[in-house]
C-alpha cells in the first residue's frame, strides 16, 4: 500500500458535464503528478503540482486543470467532458529532486456516456 | 508518439518458464523505473535503476539499465501465476530545468499459466 488515496473510484459522467477528482499524496512527499490510461495504454503525463504551483504540463487541453493545497493533496477538474475523456486517471505522489519515484493511487475510473 | 517501446505487448507462458521483457527508446534519461499494475489498479513500483550499465535484483526478477541509459531489460526466472500483470517501464526526464514527469511505455501483459 503506497498511502496515496483517490477518490472516488469509480464515475460515471455525461458529455459536456464536468468532473473533479481528487488525490491525497503520501505523507511527506510535496509534489503530485496527474496521468491518463486509456485502455490498452500505458499512462500519459497531464501535469505535475509542486507546492501548489503546476511544474509541467503534457499534452493536454486547458479543459484539465488542477490545483494543489497546502496540504499537498490535489484535485483534477475536466470540463466540457468528452467520450475519449474515459479513462483510468492516475495520481502519483512524490518528492522533488532527482530520480524522483513515484508512487500512485489506485486510481479512478471514469466513464463518460 | 510513443517515446519507449516496450517488448513483446502480450507474453502467455507456463509456470517455471523464464521471460524477458524490452524497454527501448532514442531519449536518454536520467532513471528508469519499472511498475507493475494489475487491472483496475495503480501501478507499484518494482524498481529504479539509475546508472549506465546498472543490474538490480528483486527476488526472481533482475532489472537492467543499458549503458547509455536508452533501454533496460526486465527478466524473470522461473515464473509463477502471481507474476500475472501489466508490467510498464517509465523514463524520467527533466525538462525546462525543473520538472521531473514520467513517459510510460504501453507495458507488457505477462499472463502466467499455471
Amino acid at each position: 500500500e503506497t498511502g496515496v488515496t483517490q477518490s472516488p473510484t469509480h464515475l460515471i459522467k455525461t458529455r459536456g458535464q464536468q468532473v473533479t477528482l481528487r488525490c491525497s499524496s503520501q505523507s511527506g512527499h510535496n509534489t503530485v503528478s496527474w496521468y491518463q490510461q486509456a485502455l490498452g495504454q500505458g499512462p500519459q503525463f497531464i501535469f505535475q503540482y509542486y507546492r501548489e504551483e503546476e511544474n509541467g504540463r503534457g499534452n493536454f487541453p486547458p479543459r484539465f486543470s488542477g490545483l494543489q493545497f497546502p496540504n499537498y493533496s490535489s484535485e483534477l477538474n475536466v470540463n466540457a467532458l468528452e467520450l475519449d475523456d474515459s479513462a483510468l486517471y492516475l495520481c502519483a505522489s512524490s518528492t522533488k529532486g532527482g530520480n524522483t519515484e513515484a508512487f500512485f493511487g489506485q486510481g479512478t475510473r471514469l466513464t463518460v456516456v | 508518439t510513443q517515446l519507449l517501446e516496450q517488448s513483446p505487448q502480450f507474453l502467455s507462458i507456463q509456470e517455471g518458464e523464464n521471460l524477458t521483457v524490452y524497454c527501448n527508446s532514442s531519449s536518454v534519461f536520467s532513471s528508469l523505473q519499472w511498475y507493475r499494475q494489475e487491472p483496475g489498479e495503480g501501478p507499484v513500483l518494482l524498481v529504479t535503476v539509475v546508472t549506465g550499465g546498472e543490474v538490480k535484483k528483486l527476488k526472481r526478477l533482475t532489472f537492467q539499465f543499458g549503458d547509455a541509459r536508452k533501454d533496460s531489460s526486465l527478466h524473470i526466472t522461473a515464473a509463477q501465476p502471481g507474476d500475472t500483470g501489466l508490467y510498464l517501464c517509465a523514463g524520467e526526464k527533466v525538462s525546462g530545468g525543473s520538472n521531473y514527469k514520467l513517459t510510460f511505455g504501453k507495458g507488457t501483459l505477462l499472463t502466467v499459466n499455471p
